[in-house]
């Protein structure tokens, strides 16, 4: 049981690149979200997916799509990176659709040059 | 606009002290606020609170929200050099977590 994996660990991409997250959770989750950790500005949602065929935008979804494979995998794709989107990507899921108590993956450091 | 603010920001204490680490909402729909540690690497859940004065327990750490005032406080007791972490408090708004930026706490042997 490995809870929230998600690949790659750490990425550096350079400026107009695309890359895909990947995030994947063993749980049988209903819900699996994507935040981005900024320093002092703790973590924002991007997208989510309250159940699996669903996602729709976050609090900070420009440069960001998604999709959710299946109930277990959920993906964050950057079409053309920018040096704003240097930060630390999270993948999330929780049970209850939309519940409080999510599980975190390990999280992608992500360097935009 | 739903905010959430943490204070304060960084604390550094003694292994044995005891801390408060606290945090202020201003969210539309208020559900429940949440409390979770940041080691080095994955938020891990801690508390989650509903209703006002009730506290929750676990070990040293101990919680309680204020839905009144607007807050909650999480309170560590006999710290010890694993506290050190990052602490985050969420607000549940219409079904969102509206985050705080963290309290970094540092436990000096």
């Amino acid at each position: 049981n490995a809870g929230v994996t998600q690949t790659p660990k750490f990425q550096v991409l350079k400026t107009g690149q695309s890359m895909t997250l990947q995030c994947a959770q063993d749980m049988n989750h209903n819900s699996m979200y994507w935040y981005r950790q900024d320093p002092g500005m703790g973590l924002r949602l991007i997208y989510y997916s309250a159940s699996e065929g669903t996602t729709d935008k976050g609090e900070v979804p420009n440069g960001y799509n998604v999709s959710r494979l299946n109930k277990r995998e959920f993906s964050l794709r950057l079409e053309s990176a920018a040096p704003s989107q240097t930060s630390v990507y999270f993948c999330a899921s929780s049970e209850r659709p939309m519940g409080e108590t999510q599980y975190f993956g390990p999280g992608t450091r992500l360097l935009v040059l | 606009e739903d905010k959430v603010v943490q204070s304060p920001l960084s604390l550094v204490v003694h292994e044995g002290d005891t801390v408060t680490l606290n945090c202020s909402y201003e969210v539309t729909n208020f559900r429940s606020l949440l409390w979770y540690k940041q080691e080095k690497k994955a938020p891990t859940f801690l508390f989650m609170l509903t209703s006002s004065g009730i506290e929750k327990k676990s070990g040293r750490l101990s919680s309680i929200l204020d839905k009144k005032e607007l807050f909650s406080i999480l309170n560590i007791t006999a710290t010890q050099t694993g506290d050190s972490a990052v602490y985050l408090c969420a607000a549940n708004s219409n079904y969102q977590l509206i985050w705080g930026a963290g309290t970094k706490l540092i436990i000096k042997p």
